[in-house]
C-alpha cells in the first residue's frame, strides 16, 4: 500500500525553526516528485514547495521563499521541510503529497497525501 | 505565477442536484488542471487530473471539462457523501497553485 506519514509538527514561538519529515512507503520514492502543501485553520490549500525525485531541483511559494528549504533522502524514503524564521501565518496543517507519474515536470496531479502534521506558531 | 479563481466559494445544494464549479486561470494551462475533494479533518483526494480524466475509483457522476483558461467540475447528481470542499490546482508551471476552494453544503 502506498503511504505517506508526516511527523515533526509542534508548537513554537515566532522566529523559531522546525523540521518536518514525511516517511514514504509502497512505491519507488526516488522516481517521484514530492510536494508540501499546507492548510491554515479554516482556510484553503496552499502549495508550499516541491522537489524533484533526485533532489536536485526545488521550487517554493513566494510566501516561504528564503525561509523554508526542502530536501529528501532517497536511501531512507523520506522527505523533509526545514522551516526557519517562522511566523504566525505559517500556522497550518502540513501535508506531503506525491506526484501521480514519475518525473518533476509534466505530472498531472498529487495522487497520494499524508494525513498531515500540525505546526502552530504563537507567542 | 499562475492565479486560479474558483467560483462560487460556497454553494448550498440538495441531494440529486447537478452542481458545477468553475476555475479560471490567468494564463493557459495546457490541460494541467486537477480537482480535489476534501472532507473536514481529512487529506485532499484527487478526483480529476489532466482537466477531464477521472482518477481510479472516483464515481462517474464527477466530470471535468474546459480548455485554455476556464475549467469546470460537474457533479451530475449530488450524493450525501459529496458534501465537502473542492479545489482546483494547476500543474502547468511552478510554483504550483490552488484555487480558493468551493464548499458544498446541504440545502
Amino acid at each position: 500500500e502506498v503511504q505517506l506519514l508526516e511527523s515533526g509538527g509542534g508548537l513554537l514561538q515566532p522566529g523559531g525553526s522546525l523540521r518536518l519529515s514525511c516517511a514514504a512507503s509502497g512505491f519507488t520514492f526516488s522516481s517521484y516528485a514530492m510536494s508540501w502543501v499546507r492548510q491554515a485553520p479554516g482556510k484553503g490549500l496552499e502549495w508550499v514547495s516541491g522537489i524533484s525525485g533526485s533532489g536536485d531541483t526545488a521550487y517554493f511559494a513566494d510566501s516561504v521563499k528564503g525561509r523554508f528549504t526542502i530536501s529528501r533522502d532517497n536511501s531512507k524514503n523520506t522527505l523533509y521541510l526545514q522551516m526557519k524564521s517562522l511566523r504566525a501565518e505559517d500556522t497550518a496543517v502540513y501535508h506531503c503529497a506525491k506526484g501521480d507519474i514519475p518525473g518533476f515536470y509534466g505530472y498531472y496531479g498529487l495522487d497520494v497525501w499524508g494525513q498531515g502534521t500540525t505546526v502552530t506558531v504563537s507567542s | 505565477d499562475i492565479q486560479l479563481t474558483q467560483s462560487p466559494s460556497f454553494l448550498s445544494a440538495s441531494v440529486g442536484d447537478r452542481v458545477t464549479i468553475t476555475c479560471r486561470a490567468n494564463q493557459g494551462l495546457n490541460s494541467y488542471l486537477a480537482w480535489y475533494q476534501q472532507k473536514p479533518g481529512k487529506a485532499p483526494k484527487l478526483l480529476i487530473y489532466a482537466e477531464s480524466t477521472l482518477q481510479s475509483g472516483v464515481p462517474s457522476r464527477f466530470s471535468g471539462s474546459g480548455s485554455g483558461t476556464e475549467f469546470t467540475l460537474t457533479i451530475s447528481s449530488l450524493q450525501p457523501e459529496d458534501f465537502a470542499s473542492y479545489y482546483c490546482q494547476q500543474l502547468n508551471s511552478y510554483p504550483l497553485t490552488f484555487g480558493g476552494g468551493t464548499k458544498v453544503e446541504i440545502k
